[in-house]
C-alpha cells in the first residue's frame, strides 16, 4: 500500500531532551515536507526537501533540523525541545507532476 | 508567492442540507488548487484537485469545487451533507511553474459540523 509512515504517533517528552520523529514513504516521491498544525493557525511548513541531500526552510524552521540522506526517509529532529513545540506534526510527500501531497497520520508531540 | 483565505472558520449545517465552503487565493502565477479533508484524529486526505481543463471538478464523497479565475476562488460544495462529513477542510493553492515546484500553501481550515 502506498503510504507515508510517521513514528511515533504520540510522544511526551521533557524540555531539552533531543528527539527524532521519523518519516518514510514507499512511493519513490522526490518531494517531502514537514508541517505542524496548531489550533487557529492551520498547517505551517517547517522544512521541505526537493530530493536527496536538498533541503530548505519553510515558514517556521526555528528549533528544528532535518536530513535527507535517502529518498524514502525524511526525519525531523528537535535538538532541544521546548514547550512551544508542543503540536501535531505531519509529514507529506509528493511526486513531480503535481498529483498533490500524501500525508502521514501525524505525530502528536507534547513537551513538558 | 501565493496566499489563501478560507472565509469561514466554522460552518454548522443540518444533515441533508447543502453546504459551500469558501476559498479565495491570490497568486502572481497560475495555480493548481486542492482541497484536503481532515477527519477527527486523522491525517489529511486529498478531496479533489484542479490542475487544468474543466473548471468544475468532482472529488470523493460527493464533493465538488469550481475554479473561478476572475474571482480567484475555489469554493467547495456538496448538495446534501451527511453526519460523516463532519471534519476540517483545507484549501491549498500551489504554483504552476513546471517541473520541480511542489509548494502548497494551506488555508487555516474550515470546520464543518453536520447537525443531525
Amino acid at each position: 500500500e502506498a503510504q507515508v509512515t510517521q513514528n511515533p504517533r504520540y510522544l511526551i517528552t521533557v524540555t531539552g531532551k533531543k528527539l527524532t520523529v521519523t518519516c518514510s514513504q514507499n512511493m519513490n516521491h522526490e518531494y517531502m515536507s514537514w508541517y505542524r498544525q496548531d489550533p487557529g493557525l492551520g498547517l505551517r511548513q517547517i522544512y521541505y526537501s526537493m530530493n536527496v541531500e536538498v533541503t530548505d526552510k519553510g515558514d517556521v524552521p526555528e528549533g528544528y533540523k532535518v536530513s535527507r540522506k535517502e529518498k524514502r526517509n525524511f526525519p525531523l529532529i528537535l535538538e532541544s525541545p521546548s514547550p512551544n513545540q508542543t503540536s501535531l506534526y505531519f509529514c507529506a510527500s509528493s511526486k513531480q507532476g503535481w498529483g498533490g501531497y500524501t500525508f502521514g497520520s501525524g505525530t502528536r508531540l507534547t513537551v513538558v | 508567492a501565493q496566499s489563501v483565505t478560507q472565509l469561514d472558520s466554522q460552518v454548522p449545517v443540518f444533515e441533508e442540507a447543502p453546504v459551500e465552503l469558501r476559498c479565495n487565493y491570490s497568486s502572481s502565477v497560475s495555480v493548481y488548487l486542492f482541497w484536503y479533508v481532515q477527519y477527527p484524529n486523522q491525517g489529511l486526505q486529498l478531496l479533489l484537485k484542479y490542475l487544468s481543463g474543466s473548471t468544475l471538478v468532482k472529488g470523493i464523497n460527493g464533493f465538488e469545487a469550481e475554479f473561478n479565475k476572475s474571482q480567484t476562488s475555489f469554493h467547495l460544495r456538496k448538495p446534501s451533507v451527511h453526519i460523516s462529513d463532519t471534519a476540517e477542510y483545507f484549501c491549498a493553492p500551489g504554483p504552476y511553474s513546471g517541473a520541480g515546484s511542489y509548494q502548497l500553501t494551506f488555508g487555516k481550515g474550515t470546520k464543518l459540523s453536520v447537525i443531525p
